[in-house]
């Protein structure tokens, strides 16, 4: 069975310093790999996504999550943070032969001025 | 990225009582997907509804509580039946068609007195 792993309930950093939101992930076959942010108040935004290609993937808002086949870990990275970039943020995993979509438990990140 | 609509945004209702909630699309979609989000953690899948057909619920979620319609490309609805407090929770349409990631609504913030 697919699934995803996030070991941090929070993650505090200041701002201007680089974040990392940690996520590790079990599938059978080839991963297809999401991160989602949610705001107060809000739905899941996409952020983005690894299906296949480069190790290093680029999304939106500056961030960007290392693909580590290896290790089986997407974790979501920026290199500098912002006091806005303050919100929940899930790792999920699809399962193309159910075309699903696993959610891991969600990080809170805090980003302090 | 579809625009997607969830009609209420939230609601206050007595036990006992049903609440039907709307998800509009701007543009035609494959698949659309209900999940519960308990407050601060992660999505839990209820059903995927099917366009024209019953829809396809997860373990733990029945039709006679959560019925499921879909009479379009564009327009579901899911009803939650005889409300107890335990169904408190935020309810997110999400969308998905072809290659592209999964989109949410901002979801319906549910309590029930």
């Amino acid at each position: 069975a697919q699934s995803v792993a996030q070991p941090e309930d929070q993650v505090n950093v200041a701002e201007g310093n680089p974040l990392t939101v940690k996520c590790t992930y079990s599938v059978s076959g080839n991963p297809y790999l999401f991160w989602y942010v949610q705001y107060p108040n809000r739905g899941l935004q996409f952020l983005l996504k690894y299906i296949t290609g480069d190790n290093l993937v680029k999304g939106s808002y500056g961030f960007e999550a290392e693909f580590n086949k290896s290790q089986t870990s997407f974790h979501l990275k920026k290199p500098s943070a912002l006091v806005s970039d303050s919100a929940l943020y899930f790792c999920a995993v699809r399962d193309i032969n159910f075309n699903k979509f696993y959610f891991g438990s969600g990080t809170k990140l805090n980003v302090k001025p | 990225s579809a625009v997607i609509s969830q009609k209420p945004s939230r609601d206050i209702c007595q036990r006992g009582t049903s609440l039907t909630i709307q998800c509009q699309v701007d543009s035609q979609v494959t698949m659309m997907f209900w999940y519960r989000q308990q407050p601060g953690q992660s999505l839990t899948l209820i059903a995927t509804a099917n366009q024209g057909s019953e829809a396809t619920y997860e373990s733990g979620f029945v039709i006679d509580k959560f019925p499921i319609s879909r009479p379009n490309l564009t327009f579901s609805t899911l009803t939650v039946s005889n409300m107890s407090p335990e169904d408190s929770s935020i309810y997110l349409c999400s969308v998905k068609s072809g290659n592209q990631p999964q989109h949410f609504g901002d979801g319906t913030r549910l309590s029930i007195l």
